[in-house]
């Protein structure tokens, strides 16, 4: 089992550019989750999906879209990338027991 | 507002000297509260899951415990290859996870 997958594993974009990031896991879970981590201030959940189907916005979604595809895929698009998205990203999924599994991120520089 | 506090920041050992990392939280409804390791470069381990205070779990030389309102890691006799980024987070009403912002362990031979 490869766990979560996400690509790419680095990007540069200029500003106003825009990306998708793709993730997938093949555990079988029904949740998955997209985070940011800056230095200092954590991990930042972007947005959520408790299911196939369904997407929430976390803590900080300005600036980003999600789509669900199906149950392995969630991928993150940044329509107009901004200096401030400069970060690493993770994915993550989780089971009925909640405790998440992560991808290996994508680090994204924005100039 | 629900918070997750880690300290220290940095912690620096000497290889075999124990010590121990603090998560303090201020959430309503804990559901569960993790432990994970980040080591650089890549996505946080899971290390543990605590549901209630009183539990503990272990894991090599690590050991978490969990009280009402904080959590401990224990690292016993640590080596080298315990150096890593130490993360936090408590789940509190549905399915999110607040985290703390880490806490930095270097061991030196």
């Amino acid at each position: 089992n490869a766990g979560v997958t996400q690509t790419p594993k680095f990007q540069v974009l200029k500003t106003g550019q825009s990306m998708t990031l793709q993730c997938a896991q093949d555990m079988n879970h029904n949740s998955m989750y997209w985070y940011r981590q800056d230095p200092g201030m954590g991990l930042r959940l972007i947005y959520y999906s408790a299911s196939e189907g369904t997407t929430d916005k976390g803590e900080v979604p300005n600036g980003y879209n999600v789509s669900r595809l199906n149950k392995r895929e969630f991928s993150l698009r940044l329509e107009s990338a901004a200096p401030s998205q400069t970060s690493v990203y993770f994915c993550a999924s989780s089971g009925r027991a909640y405790e998440q599994y992560f991808g290996p991120g994508t680090r994204l520089t924005v100039t | 507002e629900d918070q997750v506090t880690q300290s220290p920041e940095a912690l620096r050992l000497q290889e075999g000297e124990s010590s121990s990392l603090n998560c303090s939280y201020t959430v309503s409804g804990l559901r569960g509260l993790f432990w994970y390791r980040q080591d650089p470069g890549k996505g946080p381990e899971f290390l543990f899951t605590l549901y209630s205070a009183g539990e503990e779990k272990e894991k090599e030389r690590l050991k978490a415990t969990l009280t009402k309102k904080e959590s401990f890691l224990h690292i016993t006799a640590p080596k080298p290859e315990d150096s890593a980024t130490y993360l936090c987070a408590v789940q509190h009403n549905d399915y999110k996870l607040s985290f703390g912002a880490g806490t930095t362990v270097t061991v030196r031979a």
